[in-house]
């Protein structure tokens, strides 16, 4: 199975400033990576897929970028509202995987 | 709007059975694969199963294989998980999840979750 590893599990941040969350695959998985933000007690909500293509109606300030084995989802400037856990999936090989996410704090 | 309910979670002792349900609307059901996702409370995502959108290929985790099912009925919009020989460690909320249209496997409307507590 391809591992994914995230990379910090925590990140403390501040309104306004960038952040930038990496996910590395054991092995290589093309463009085939998606991001979700998920929120306590919510369903997790997808960001980002083939890599870097920016799901509808998500804020732009929303990227992500990478192929192969590694990744990364940029948040350009902070909002209250970005403070959650972020995942990476990859689906390039069954079973898809997640890495164990990122929890983004507020500083 | 799209919508996915998941029913049939609850409590259930180990070794016994549970049938999950997952009832779909707002969206060309025949058409669109979808997945189970579990969590286990505090932890992260864990992919479960995928069935293609005309049931012809099936995937699992290595932790659900032989013991979880996965099948559909097109003429009722629903998708069915079927967990079979079940242990303390397939606790978790259960997701059903459409596979995002024109993509391989991204995954963009999800339900609300149902859980499952495996205890005796």
């Amino acid at each position: 199975d391809i591992q994914m590893t995230q990379s910090p599990s925590t990140l403390s941040a501040s309104v306004g400033d960038r952040v930038t969350i990496t996910c590395r695959a054991s092995q290589t998985i093309s463009s085939w990576l998606a991001w979700y933000q998920q929120k306590p007690g919510k369903a997790p909500k997808l960001l980002i897929y083939k890599a870097s293509s920016l799901e509808t109606a998500v804020p732009s300030r929303f990227s992500g970028s990478g192929s192969g084995t590694e990744f990364t989802l940029t948040i350009s400037s902070l909002q209250p509202d970005d403070f959650a856990t972020y995942f990476c999936q990859q689906y390039n090989t069954f079973p898809n995987t997640f890495g164990q996410g990122t929890k983004l704090e507020i500083k | 709007q799209v919508q996915l309910a998941e029913s049939g979670g609850g409590v259930v002792q180990p070794g016994r059975s549970l049938r999950l349900s997952c009832a779909a609307s707002g969206f060309t059901f025949s058409i669109s694969g979808i997945h189970w996702v579990r969590q286990a409370p505090g932890k992260g995502l864990e992919w479960v199963a995928v069935i293609w959108y005309d049931g012809s290929q099936k995937h699992y985790a290595d932790s659900v294989k032989g013991r979880f099912t996965i099948s559909r009925d097109n003429s009722r919009n629903t998708v069915l998980l079927q967990m079979n020989s079940l242990r303390a460690e397939d606790t978790a909320v259960y997701y059903c999840v459409r596979q995002r249209r024109r993509d391989s496997g991204s995954l963009d409307y999800w339900g609300q979750g149902t859980l499952v507590a495996v205890s005796s």
